[in-house]
């Protein structure tokens, strides 16, 4: 079935330096949301991707999607301390009725 | 003040129980979700209702049931079949049904089987 699946699953840095997550699939994706879940809290929604090739920028966090629908990143750009969480991709199943979530990779940051 | 509140944040119960965790949301959303976390596996879907009185399985159905008797109400029931219940547990909704919108989390409840 349709699988999404995330590496690495753990990431340590040192504050100001680049970290990068990816996502990918064996299957054309109708599209991709990335989640962010600080330590002990809950998943919360950062953005979507749904065009092939898509860009898009938050601050110093940068997300694509790949030209074949198959995979994106989540590029973070000099980590911060408030940074550290765990961010999953998802992607529409279910017919579209639900989403399944990619396991997820925990970033530490270090100052 | 609007959102997803999911009680109690803990709940401690003994082997052989059922347990019934609360989901409300006010945010007038159609579809609510169920998932399971456990450490290293991300979220695995439970249960999800698009609408009132209709309802899904996820990928993880087995020992646990839902109810969708009213909009704002989607209550998981963790039955002695679960087979292993210690877990996190979310709840979450979207404002349509076919979730090309974000999802809203609630705080999560924290179960454990003793």
């Amino acid at each position: 079935g349709q699988q999404v699946m995330q590496i690495p699953q753990y990431q340590h840095v040192q504050e100001g330096e680049d970290f990068t997550t990816y996502c990918n699939s064996s299957t054309t994706l109708s599209n991709i949301q990335w989640y962010k879940q600080r330590p002990g809290g809950h998943p919360v929604f950062l953005i979507q991707l749904v065009k092939s090739g898509e860009v898009k920028k938050q601050k110093r966090l940068t997300f694509q999607f790949g030209e074949a629908k198959k995979n994106s990143s989540l590029h973070i750009t000099a980590t911060q301390t408030t940074d550290v969480g765990t961010y999953f991709c998802a992607t529409l199943y279910q017919a579209g009725t639900a989403l399944i979530f990619g396991k997820g990779t925990t970033l530490s940051v270090s100052s | 003040d609007g959102g997803i509140t999911q009680s109690p944040k803990y709940l401690f119960r003994k082997e052989g129980q059922n347990v019934t965790l609360s989901c409300e949301q006010n945010l007038n959303h159609d579809a609510m979700y169920w998932y399971r976390q456990d450490p290293g596996q991300g979220l695995r879907l439970i249960y999800y209702s698009q609408i009132v009185n209709d309802f899904q399985k996820g990928d993880i159905a087995e020992g646990y049931s839902v109810s969708r008797e009213k909009k704002e109400s989607f209550p998981l029931t963790v039955t002695s079949a679960q087979k292993n219940p210690t877990a996190f547990y979310l709840c979450a909704s979207s404002p349509d049904r076919t979730v090309t919108d974000t999802q809203y989390f609630g705080p999560g409840t924290r179960l454990t089987v003793l």
